[in-house]
């Protein structure tokens, strides 16, 4: 089967660190995705992870193991612009399809 | 700049009444999808397209179709609408291949079945 798990809300500070954790299964697997969503609006991409480890992009980055079936989003240097949904979305076996989790929805105050 | 628009932000029809959403993409992508997006639920996959002609289901077709006659057009259609359709509907494409191919999304359709 396939199930997508990550919190539904968090809340963090501005200026601060805050990781988003995601454990997935899949039938195949073929690269994880995070994608950011602010209310009312489209998904767009963040960061892609086919290989295990750290992928650092500017204020974001991204962490994929592929044994265990995990992933994180780290955002550091926390902004209020930040405060959105962040999809975590692996492929499957299919190199088309990609499984969109619920997301979780991370509050920023200042 | 990469662009999918959709043809209308928001919608309201009518029980039975049937409807098109329409989507267009200009980056010359072979792989269309449409998904519709529920609190609670996140994105779910209505139907997909890898090409011309060519259209797959994804994991909640029942009640809608879909046509891709030209590669930059995707068209879902929902036969008979029904008050549990009601629902943000988003078209995306991608590039074809097993390479990394992020999907680029559309703004969203905000349908609403009375």
């Amino acid at each position: 089967g396939q199930n997508i798990d990550q919190p539904t809300e968090m809340t963090a500070t501005e200026g601060a660190i805050v990781q988003i954790n995601c454990t997935y299964q899949t039938s195949g697997f073929n690269g994880l995705f995070w994608y950011q969503q602010h209310a009312g609006e489209a998904p767009t991409f963040l960061s892609y992870n086919v290989l295990d480890g750290l992928e650092e992009k500017g204020r974001f980055s991204s962490f994929l193991s592929r044994s265990k079936g995990y992933s994180y989003l780290l955002l550091k240097e926390l902004q209020m612009k930040d405060s959105a949904s962040y999809l975590c979305a692996p492929r499957g076996s299919s190199a088309s399809k990609i499984i969109f989790g619920s997301g979780t929805r991370l509050s920023i105050r200042p | 700049d990469v662009k999918v628009t959709q043809s209308s932000r928001y919608l309201v029809k009518r029980t039975g009444e049937k409807v098109f959403l329409e989507c267009v993409q200009d980056m010359d992508h072979e792989n269309m999808f449409w998904y519709r997006q529920d609190p609670g639920l996140g994105l779910r996959l209505i139907y997909f397209s890898y090409d011309v002609k060519m259209k797959e289901k994804g994991d909640i077709p029942e009640g809608y179709s879909v046509s891709r006659e030209k590669k930059e057009r995707f068209s879902l259609i929902l036969e008979s609408a029904s008050t549990n359709q009601t629902s943000m509907y988003l078209c995306a494409s991608s590039s074809g291949g097993s390479a990394a191919s992020e999907q680029y999304f559309g703004p969203g359709t905000r349908l609403t079945v009375t």
